[in-house]
Formats: C-alpha cells, structure tokens, sequence
C-alpha cells in the first residue's frame, strides 16, 4: 500500500459525458501528479501540482483539467469524453516537486467510456 | 526531446536465471532515469533511480542497473529471478521541467 488513495476504482460512462477522478496523497507529500495508462500511447504524464500550484504539464488534452485544493487534494475533469480516452488513470505523489523525488503511485481509476 | 525505448515487450527467464531488461533513453540533458515495476491490477512502484554520482544503483528486490552515458543506456538487471518477479517493468526518464517520459514496458515472465 503506497498511501495514496484514488476515487473511484472503475467509472463507467458515455461518449460526451463528464467525469471527476479524485486523489488523496500519502500523509505530508505535497506533490500530486496524474498519468494516463492504455493499450496504444502507454503511459503518459498529464500533470502535476505543488502545493496547490501547477508545476509541470505534459500529454493533457485541452477537454481535461486538474486542480489541487487546500487539503492537498486533486482532482483531475474529463470532460466531453470519447472512445479513446478509456484508460487506467494513475495519481502518484511525492514530498516536494523535483524530478528525483519517488514518486508514490495510486492503484489508479479504470475508466471505461462507452 | 526526451524518449525512453525499452527493447522487447516480452521477455521470458526461468526460475534463476538472470534478468535481462533493456532501456535505451534520448535526452537533450542530464538525464535522471527511473525503472518502475506494476504488477497486476496495482499502481507503479519504484525500483531504482539514477540521478548523479554512482552509475551502478541497486534497488529493490535484488534489482539493479548501470547508467552507460555512451551507450545511452540504463538496463535493468538481476542475477536470479524469482516467481515473484513477474510483472510489467517501465523505465522512465525525467527532464529539468519536471515532466516525465516512460517506456512502453516490458513484461516479464519467469517460468518454474
């Protein structure tokens, strides 16, 4: 168990419809960063978030956004949703932002649009 | 730009015998290399990390790799494999903004 909890554990939904995958870190990281994971692009770095901040950006589809509230939180918006973005998305976590730091993986969000 | 080529998608080894997963990165810097391990239905978990310094790093469960700048190359070893090796092996490179590139995975099995 990694420490860091990701909500729901399987969604699915429609074509065209808006979904909102949560993520809590482990205790005291203050680095929040969310990956996509599926069969033809593999895994692609998103986003990621410091202390509430957007810190880096990566492969993140304009219909997709992400947020890290106060508590330290995060919450990644997908929103008019196809096909192609059925995936496992993954949340993972560190103590502070730089590239060396371990990051701390979630078990992920299967999500499955239909 | 940076990429991460990880040759072989599938690779099997029987019960002791060496592990072999190849890593071949491209990065306009410094490159910080990661070899990460899923196992099914679980999140990624870390097994080594090269920043600076030493280019053999060992890892976890018996695993290590040597940074070989002119041979571009971070290859994941381990001189004995066990059944509980069996999983899905990323290697990852990182740049100075902090965004992350991973392979396309090698999965591993180990046959009794």
């Amino acid at each position: 168990d990694s420490g860091v909890t990701q909500t729901p554990k399987h969604l699915i939904t429609a074509t065209g419809q808006r979904v909102t995958l949560r993520c809590s870190p482990r205790s005291g990281d203050l680095s929040v960063y969310w990956y996509q994971q599926s069969l033809d692009q593999g895994l692609q770095f998103l986003i990621q978030y410091y202390n509430g901040e957007e810190r880096a950006k990566g492969n993140i589809l304009e219909r997709f956004s992400a947020q890290q509230f106060p508590d330290l939180h995060s919450e990644l918006n997908l929103s008019s949703l196809e096909l192609g973005d059925s995936a496992l998305y993954f949340c993972a976590s560190s103590a502070s932002p730089g590239r060396t730091d371990t990051q701390y993986f979630g078990p992920g969000t299967r999500l499955t649009v239909l | 730009a940076q990429s991460v080529t990880q040759l072989g998608s599938h690779v099997s080894v029987s019960e002791g015998a060496l592990v072999l997963l190849r890593c071949n990165y491209s990065s306009s810097v410094p490159p910080y290399l990661f070899w990460y391990v899923q196992y099914p239905n679980q999140g990624l978990q870390l097994l080594l990390k090269y920043t600076t310094g030493a280019t053999l790093v060992k890892g976890i469960n018996g695993f290590e790799a040597e940074f070989k700048k002119s041979e571009t190359s971070f290859h994941l070893t381990k001189p004995s494999a066990h059944m509980s090796d069996a999983a899905e092996y990323f290697c990852a490179v990182s740049d100075t903004g902090n965004q992350f590139y991973f392979g396309t995975g090698t999965s591993l099995t180990v046959i009794p």
